[in-house]
Parts: C-alpha cells; sequence; structure tokens
C-alpha cells in the first residue's frame, strides 16, 4: 500500500530536549516536504526536499533541521525544541514537485513543555 | 507574499444540496491550485488539481473552477451526504516555481441528514 508514515504520532517533552520525527515514503517520491499546522494559520511549510541532498527553507524554518540522505526517507529535527514548536506536524511527498499531488502521513502531535 | 482566503466560518449544508466553498487569493496568479480534504486527526487528502488554463475540472460529484480574474477557484460538491463532512483546503504554488506550497486555514463542510 502506498502510504507516508510519520513516528511518534504522538510525543511529549521538555524545552531543549533534541527530538527527531521520522518521515518514510514507499512510493519512490522525489519530492517530500514538512509542515506544521496550527489553529487558524493552516499548513504552513517548514522544509521541503527536490531529491537526496536537496533541501530548501520552506516559510517557517526556524528552529527546525532537516536531512536527505536517502530518497525514501526526510526526518525533522528539532535540536532544542522550545514551547513555540508545539504544533500538529505532517510529511508529505510527491512525484516531482509541489505541483504534484501531495500524499500525507497521518501527522505527528508534538507538545513541548 | 502571496496570500490564500478561505472562509473561516463553518458552511452548514442539508444534504442532498451543493456545497460551494471558496478559495481567493491576493497576489500573483498561480500556476495551478490544488483542493483537499481533511478529517480530524488525519492528514489531508488529495481531491483535485486545476491548472491556470484550464477554467474547470470534475471528478464524479466535485467541481473545481479556477478565475485568475476574479483570482478566486470555487469547489462544488454536488449531492452532499453527511459523509462529505470535513475541512477542505485549498493550495497553490509559492514564489519561484514549482518548489512551494502555500496552503489555506480550509473550510470546515458540516452536511446535516
Amino acid at each position: 500500500e502506498a502510504q507516508v508514515t510519520q513516528n511518534p504520532r504522538y510525543l511529549i517533552t521538555v524545552t531543549g530536549k533534541k527530538l527527531t520525527v521520522t518521515c518514510s515514503q514507499n512510493m519512490n517520491h522525489e519530492y517530500m516536504s514538512w509542515y506544521r499546522q496550527d489553529p487558524g494559520l493552516g499548513l504552513r511549510q517548514i522544509y521541503y526536499s527536490m531529491n537526496v541532498e536537496v533541501t530548501d527553507k520552506g516559510d517557517v524554518p526556524e528552529g527546525y533541521k532537516v536531512s536527505r540522505k536517502e530518497k525514501r526517507n526526510f526526518p525533522l529535527i528539532l535540536e532544542s525544541p522550545s514551547p513555540n514548536q508545539t504544533s500538529l506536524y505532517f510529511c508529505a511527498s510527491s512525484s516531482e514537485s509541489s505541483n504534484q499531488p501531495q500524499h500525507f502521513g497521518d501527522g505527528t502531535r508534538l507538545s513541548i513543555l | 507574499s502571496q496570500k490564500i482566503e478561505q472562509n473561516s466560518e463553518a458552511l452548514n449544508i442539508q444534504e442532498g444540496k451543493t456545497a460551494t466553498l471558496t478559495c481567493n487569493y491576493t497576489n500573483y496568479s498561480p500556476a495551478y491550485l490544488q483542493w483537499y480534504r481533511q478529517d480530524p486527526g488525519r492528514g489531508p487528502v488529495f481531491l483535485l488539481l486545476i491548472r491556470e488554463n484550464e477554467k474547470e475540472k470534475r471528478k464524479e460529484r466535485l467541481k473545481v473552477t479556477f478565475d485568475t480574474t476574479l483570482k478566486q477557484s470555487l469547489f462544488h460538491i454536488t449531492a452532499s451526504q453527511p459523509a462529505d463532512s470535513a475541512t477542505y483546503l485549498c493550495a497553490l504554488d509559492g514564489a519561484g516555481g514549482y518548489n512551494k506550497l502555500i496552503f489555506g486555514a480550509g473550510t470546515r463542510l458540516a452536511v446535516h441528514p
């Protein structure tokens, strides 16, 4: 089954404790991206990747890092999480770029205390 | 920068009627526009994509229009059913080509029996 898998689905942690949210897709997609979703603000793009070793900033990249060492994986790293990063996070992938249908994971709800 | 406006108020309609949701954008005309459905606790699911040179696109009970003069897309669900109740998001390409995707905050649709 074609899917985008995120882990963990839920995480409660404390300020400053590094964390990684993993994202994996099994569709051989080149384009992957991370979004955060906050009430009233909608989905905002954090980072995206056009292909392996090619990443770029979205609209809200501050406080986040990503890497794309393999085509299928695109982890999101919070080196020193802060409470304003409490949010619902989604990973997405598509075959070529943002002008193709995006396949989303089921989300990761992060709470930073 | 590009801004997307979707009606933040929920749309309540009776089963069997046509639901019409609006997506307005403020700046440059996008090369394409996408519509997604999001259920509570789930990631968005792609529904339709319409390109700037297309006036209308249909898929089963769904219809999307794209008016670059009005800077507006309309999303219609005909013969609506309670199962159509969800939040509907529109998205369009950000500045600089096909790398960034900008989402509206979404409109919640409730279809009542």
